[in-house]
């Protein structure tokens, strides 16, 4: 079992650009999330979705769009990125136990 | 807003000896989680307590759940070199929507061999 799988591991941006942080899950999850985690800190959470077409905002949604269009996949997007960016990006998945399934992380640096 | 707070920040133990980390947090909980991050890797459950139950064991694992505080405490009995890692407690909250999950700022644990 993959579990999350989340994709790329490692990116570097310049301020202004684009990109999207891909994430899947093969358990059937109907929840899954974004987080971001700085140095320090525990886990922030960016936008969540309750199921497929479903998504909401977290604690810290601003500068970030998600997109569940499939009930495995959720994608997380920044439309400019911008160095408070900086980050690591965690996707997890859950089933009504709320036990959450984290993927690896992506590590995200904004110049 | 940080709903979870763990005491202490960073614990440094020899192996063998047991491990404890606590949490303390602000409202009232369906649950309360905790979970394990090694170095650059993702989040890993460990064990997950009700707000009805006060204590809870798996493995070396033992967690104790005191609602009348609002805090909880993770027991690792002894500790190997592996156990070396973050942990972070969660809670979902009734107040809380969707099943979220709010995490604390972690408890670096080193356990030197």
């Amino acid at each position: 079992n993959a579990g999350v799988t989340q994709t790329p591991k490692f990116r570097v941006l310049k301020t202004g650009q684009s990109m999207t942080l891909l994430c899947a899950q093969d358990m059937n999850h109907e929840y899954m999330y974004w987080y971001r985690q700085d140095p320090g800190m525990g886990l922030r959470l960016i936008h969540y979705s309750v199921g497929e077409g479903t998504t909401a905002k977290g604690e810290v949604p601003d500068g970030y769009n998600v997109s569940r269009l499939k009930k495995q996949n959720f994608l997380l997007g920044l439309e400019s990125a911008a160095p408070s960016q900086t980050s690591v990006y965690f996707c997890a998945s859950s089933s009504d136990t709320n036990i959450q399934y984290f993927g690896a992380g992506t590590r995200l640096s904004v110049l | 807003s940080q709903q979870g707070e763990e005491d202490p920040q960073a614990l440094s133990i020899q192996e063998g000896e047991n491990a404890t980390m606590n949490c303390s947090y602000k409202t009232s909980i369906n649950n309360l989680q905790w979970y394990r991050q090694n170095s650059g890797r993702g989040l890993v459950h460990l064990i997950l307590i009700r707000s009805n139950e006060r204590e809870k064991h798996s493995g070396r694992l033992r967690v104790t759940l005191d609602t009348s505080k609002k805090s909880s405490s993770l027991l690792i009995t002894a500790s190997r070199a592996a156990d070396t890692a973050s942990y972070f407690c969660a809670t979902e909250t009734l107040s809380g929507s969707a099943r979220q999950l709010t995490f604390g700022s972690g408890t670096q644990l080193t356990v030197l061999p």
